[in-house]
């Protein structure tokens, strides 16, 4: 009940193409939703994160959607960039305590 | 712009030996978190830890696993008798519970075990 699980595992896209990402929890006590990007050999960066009560957010050219209902939520890039080539995590706290992490998505943007 | 900051970045022992990971947590900053991610994998939580004791912690840390905030900026990890396993990066982070839930990362420590 504690997993996220997050798809697909890789992606390949076109530069100006908007790949997803897609994550699916069980804990319905999980209130906030971040996702990091993290670069070979670095630490994860938050970059946009979501509460359940929001059903989307944007920030540049990063957006959440989020349906309650379902226990789902996704990553959106827009306009993507080869700088956007990353491992993305989703993750999902309960009250702020620790972290449970999805199981990363490979994103390679092509010039 | 505050960072979470860590030492070594990289740590080779042997099998067997004890090591000891630092970080700097953001110095307003109230909860300290360690996790870990092996190669390819994805990030998971060790433990947690707030007013000088734990307050959750992992099956994967064990007892050969100590936390320690010796004084009032460094965070500690102590591996006992490190094993071949806890080879890994170990990333450190922090947040400030009760105006956010956001953890911030350091640039984590890669221990090597040989």
């Amino acid at each position: 009940q504690q997993q996220v699980k997050q798809s697909p595992q890789s992606l390949i896209v076109q530069k100006g193409g908007i790949p997803i990402i897609n994550c699916a929890y069980e804990n319905t006590a999980f209130d906030y939703f971040p996702w990091y990007q993290q670069f070979p050999g670095k630490g994860p960066a938050l970059l946009i994160a979501i509460r359940p009560d929001v059903s989307e957010k944007k920030e540049g050219r990063f957006t959440i959607s989020f349906n309650k209902s379902a226990k789902q939520f996704s990553l959106h890039i827009m306009d993507s960039q080869p700088g956007d080539s990353a491992t993305y995590f989703c993750a999902a706290t309960a009250a702020g305590n620790k972290l449970t992490f999805g199981g990363g998505t490979r994103v390679l943007v092509k010039p | 712009e505050p960072e979470v900051t860590q030492t070594p970045s990289h740590q080779v022992t042997q099998m067997g030996q004890e090591v000891i990971l630092r970080c700097v947590p953001i110095s307003n900053h109230l909860y300290f978190y360690w996790y870990r991610q092996i190669l390819g994998q994805k990030v998971e939580f060790l433990v947690s830890f707030y007013n000088n004791e734990i307050s959750e912690k992992s099956e994967i840390f064990d007892d050969q696993f100590s936390v320690e905030r010796p004084d009032g900026s460094n965070f500690t990890l102590k591996i006992r008798s490190t094993k071949l396993e806890d080879s890994a990066m170990y990333f450190c982070a922090s947040n400030n519970r009760g105006q956010t839930y956001e953890q911030y990362f350091g640039p984590g420590t890669r221990l090597t075990v040989t």
